[in-house]
């Protein structure tokens, strides 16, 4: 059992250049995640999916597009990368316990890191 | 401000002594806290969720602990490893919503 996995787990970009972080979990969970995690800050929030079809923005989406392709999977996408996004970005997923709020456990891929020159 | 706050920011502790880690929050209404362990490289791993009606919950020698009239948690880690050694991070999930408020985490290093 994979869980959740992330590819590339490392990058290199140019300003300017796009790149597509994809995300896959073999959980059957609903809800799917994107969040960066910078030092000296907690994970932030970029984009999430609560359900196949459906993609929300997050506390920092500004820079970023989401695509929920299927239940399994969900990418990330830098369409023109700027030094301020390189971060280590975490894919995450979680099955909703229902009422429409999420109190399941969060269950993490391992993370990729992406430098932006 | 940040709704979850995390003291002490880093400690250093003897293999085999515990130690307890806080956790303050002001997210409302609430709904869970949980508790993960980010070890160095690796993506965050559960420990331990609480709803409202909880006290304490264990998992092997993490303890958990919430007083959600106070909004105050504690990780206390019991005859500690070098295994250990990573980063705790409290998340607090507020009713109503789908999103959750991460702390800035609790840096540990164990040494023998």
């Amino acid at each position: 059992n994979a869980g959740v996995t992330q590819t590339p787990k490392f990058q290199v970009l140019k300003t300017g250049q796009s790149m597509t972080l994809q995300c896959a979990q073999d959980m059957n969970h609903n809800s799917m995640y994107w969040y960066r995690q910078d030092p000296g800050m907690g994970l932030r929030l970029i984009y999430y999916s609560a359900s196949e079809g459906t993609t929300d923005k997050g506390e920092v989406p500004n820079g970023y597009n989401v695509s929920r392709l299927n239940k399994r999977e969900f990418s990330l996408r830098l369409e023109s990368a700027a030094p301020s996004q390189t971060s280590v970005y975490f894919c995450a997923s979680s099955a909703l316990t229902g009422g429409g709020y999420n109190t399941g456990e969060l269950f993490f891929g391992e993370g990729s890191r992406l430098t932006v020159l | 401000k940040n709704q979850v706050e995390q003291s002490p920011q880093s400690l250093i502790i003897l293999e085999g002594k515990n130690c307890t880690l806080q956790c303050n929050y002001t997210v409302s209404p609430f709904s869970n806290l949980r508790w993960y362990k980010q070890d160095t490289g690796r993506g965050p791993v559960s420990l331990t969720i609480m709803t409202f009606s909880e006290n304490t919950k264990s998992n092997g020698r993490y303890t958990a602990t919430l007083d959600a009239d106070t909004k105050q948690s504690s990780l206390h880690i019991t005859a500690s490893q070098l295994s250990d050694s990573a980063s705790y991070i409290c998340v607090v999930s507020g009713y109503g919503n789908n999103r959750l408020a991460f702390g800035k985490g609790n840096q540990v290093v164990v040494i023998p």
